[in-house]
């Protein structure tokens, strides 16, 4: 069984100030990673995708991976509170099947003005 | 608006009825996928279909549940006789490349369905 692990929180961060989310994956296949945002009754938003080990920065985003230790992080720089939403972590394999994401359940995101 | 179309956003039914969630893709995507999420649970994977073809159903409960994305008009994911377990948020998302893609799909604001 894939599994992708999300603190579910709420996180909260004081405006301005770093958000840090985090996410583990089971499948060691797992080639591609995916942060998406998704507002109370909206739909996720792809914000990030990492595909090698390291860092990949974007704005105010920082995606990190680790295939060693299955591991993907989220760092938002100077949190706002537009950034109040639910940050879902999403996994898909190689090859066949790679359009199969495997989400986690999501981290809520609480930044305080 | 070239987003992810998808209708009814709100859809209520009575136990052992039949729900009918549309979703027209992207403009120029022709790949479309469909997801649910159960109240506090990750989205899950139901079923990949590109027009006219169902590539991939491996998530779709066995029974009650059928896709179809015809030549034309918008993909249509139908739920026959349904029951409380049903009531979810159904998204669809859609992406212009298929198998070996690299995952980047785009969602629609999604189909919540309630079952009474």
């Amino acid at each position: 069984q894939k599994e992708v692990e999300q603190n579910s929180g709420p996180l909260s961060v004081p405006e301005g100030a770093i958000a840090s989310l985090n996410c583990t994956y089971s499948d060691r296949g797992s080639q591609s990673f995916f942060w998406y945002r998704q507002y109370s009754g909206k739909s996720p938003e792809l914000i990030m995708s990492i595909y090698s080990n390291g860092d990949k920065e974007d704005g105010r985003f920082t995606a990190q991976l680790n295939k060693a230790s299955q591991y993907v992080s989220l760092l938002i720089r100077d949190s706002q509170p537009s950034d109040s939403a639910t940050y879902l972590c999403a996994v898909s394999p190689s090859g066949a099947g790679s359009y199969q994401l495997t989400f986690g359940k999501g981290t809520k995101l609480s930044v305080i003005p | 608006n070239a987003g992810v179309m998808q209708n009814p956003r709100h859809l209520v039914r009575r136990r052992g009825q039949e729900a009918r969630l549309r979703c027209s893709p992207m403009k120029g995507h022709s790949h479309v996928y469909w997801y649910r999420q159960l109240p506090e649970e990750g989205l899950k994977f139901m079923v990949y279909l590109q027009k006219e073809n169902i590539i991939d159903e491996s998530g779709m409960p066995k029974e009650r549940f059928s896709a179809e994305f015809p030549k034309e008009g918008p993909s249509i994911l139908r739920i026959q006789q349904v029951v409380r377990g049903d009531s979810a948020a159904y998204f669809c998302a859609s992406s212009w490349t298929g198998a070996g893609y690299t995952g980047e799909l785009f969602f629609g604001e999604g189909s919540r369905l309630t079952v009474l």
